[in-house]
């Protein structure tokens, strides 16, 4: 069993739709929470970043962490055709000497 | 600020060569991890640095190799290129190792092995 878990999609959605992207994980060991996007051929872009429980904003992106269900979700609001993207998470123990273990992505495409 | 660069952008090598990529950090930060990615793999760690010791390591085999210099620049090394090195490689850079700082990728060198 992979540590992450991510739905690889293809996920389509028409335009001004809510997207919902989710990753599960089996370590509860896992403290610190970030999502990525890609675009084809770039590398990845952080968009959000968490640590512990919870829900945190920034304009029409909202990550949400529940430890209790080892899940995550990336919640896109108002999506548009230039959200059209591969999208990560990530997850870390932070601990010193741990890395961060990425899920395989979800390809998201926004149809206009 | 600038962000975390990487060169060469492209690569194209034959089997059995060998290659060394670059990358830059964020002004600041002191931590380089580096990162192979392919469509069937996804993101897969190589290793991480910090004040030019390697502090973490992924299981890749030996020819995959790093370090850092003390301006918190890396270089990564691949010897004997294989048909499945091809990939994009990436680097990220964060300020301190170990996983509780935000990750910030550079653009990539994708590498082509002939």
């Amino acid at each position: 069993q992979k540590e992450v878990e991510q739905d690889p999609g293809p996920l389509s959605v028409p335009e001004g739709a809510i997207v919902s992207l989710n990753c599960t994980y089996s370590n509860s060991a896992f403290q610190y929470f970030m999502w990525y996007r890609q675009y084809s051929r770039k590398g990845p872009e952080l968009l959000m970043y968490t640590y512990s429980s919870g829900n945190k904003e920034d304009g029409r992106f909202t990550a949400q962490v529940d430890k209790s269900s080892k899940y995550i979700s990336l919640f896109i609001r108002d999506s548009q055709p230039s959200d059209s993207a591969t999208y990560l998470c990530a997850m870390s123990v932070g601990s010193g000497t741990y890395k961060y273990i990425f899920g395989t992505g979800t390809r998201l495409k926004v149809l206009a | 600020k600038a962000g975390v660069t990487q060169t060469p952008r492209y690569l194209i090598k034959t089997r059995g060569q060998q290659v060394t990529l670059s990358c830059s950090p964020i002004s600041g930060h002191r931590s380089v991890s580096w990162y192979q990615q392919t469509p069937g793999q996804g993101l897969q760690f190589l290793f991480e640095y910090f004040s030019e010791t390697q502090r973490n390591k992924g299981n890749f085999p030996g020819r995959f190799s790093g370090r850092q210099f003390s301006n918190s620049r890396s270089e990564m090394n691949v010897s004997t290129l294989e048909l499945g090195d091809s990939a994009l490689y990436l680097c990220a850079s964060s300020l301190r190792f170990g996983g509780s700082d935000e990750q910030f990728f550079g653009p990539g060198t994708r590498l082509t092995v002939l």
